[in-house]
């Protein structure tokens, strides 16, 4: 059974096209939410943590969102450079970090 | 500059054989992680390890040892054991002992395994 659920699988924008990504949890007694970037070949590279409903976290063009049952990950005005694959994994009261598959970005000039 | 050293790269295995992924990380974490990254799933885990000397399970350990005799060095082991070693896997780090709380994750930059 999936706990961490990531939409869509894939994204292709042109440059300035706002879009938002999804993730969402079935996880209880959630301890935390994180967002990871991570480029072909590459460690995923850590974005955000977010702990509880209604929590907003800005870096850059990103922005990430907390529910209760999911995560948005906001792209403003994105550019080129944000093409990437984007993370979300949740940590249960219980310790171990849940991964989503990620959303894949294209962002064309 | 600190951070976590993955190698090789790319590694080969041929069937049958054994092989050795190396993990080093210098920013003096207590607790390291391997995962396996497969397209289209999420990150799973291998192994961890909270301390010097000891290591717990992961989600799918089977076909794969680990070691952990020094806090810098947390070397994985592909077993001939491991039918589908084909993946990219990945060794991380948190600073303390009780890195399954609410601790980020420090990655290395992978390890692309293929069967030869």
């Amino acid at each position: 059974e999936d706990q961490v659920t990531q939409s869509p699988e894939a994204l292709r924008l042109q440059e300035g096209e706002s879009s938002s990504l999804n993730c969402s949890y079935t996880v209880s007694g959630l301890r935390g939410l994180f967002w990871y970037r991570q480029d072909p070949g590459k460690g995923p590279e850590f974005l955000f943590t977010l702990y509880s409903a209604g929590e907003e976290k800005e870096k850059e063009r990103l922005k990430a969102t907390l529910t209760k049952k999911e995560s948005f990950l906001h792209i403003t005005a994105p550019k080129p450079e944000d093409s990437a694959t984007y993370l979300c994994a949740v940590r249960e009261s219980w310790g171990k970090l849940q991964f989503g598959a990620g959303t894949q970005v294209v962002v064309t000039p | 500059d600190g951070g976590i050293t993955q190698s090789p790269k790319y590694l080969f295995r041929k069937e049958g054989q054994n092989v050795t992924l190396s993990c080093e990380q210098n920013l003096n974490h207590d607790a390291m992680y391997w995962y396996r990254q497969d397209p289209g799933q999420g990150l799973r885990l291998i192994y961890y390890s909270q301390i010097v000397n000891d290591f717990q399970k992961g989600d799918i350990a089977e076909g794969y040892s680990v070691s952990r005799e020094k806090k810098e060095s947390f070397p994985l082991t592909v077993t001939s054991a491991q039918k589908n070693p084909t993946a990219f896997y990945l060794c991380a780090s948190s600073p303390s002992g009780r890195g399954l709380g609410v601790e980020k994750l420090f990655f290395g930059s992978g390890t692309q395994l293929s069967v030869l």
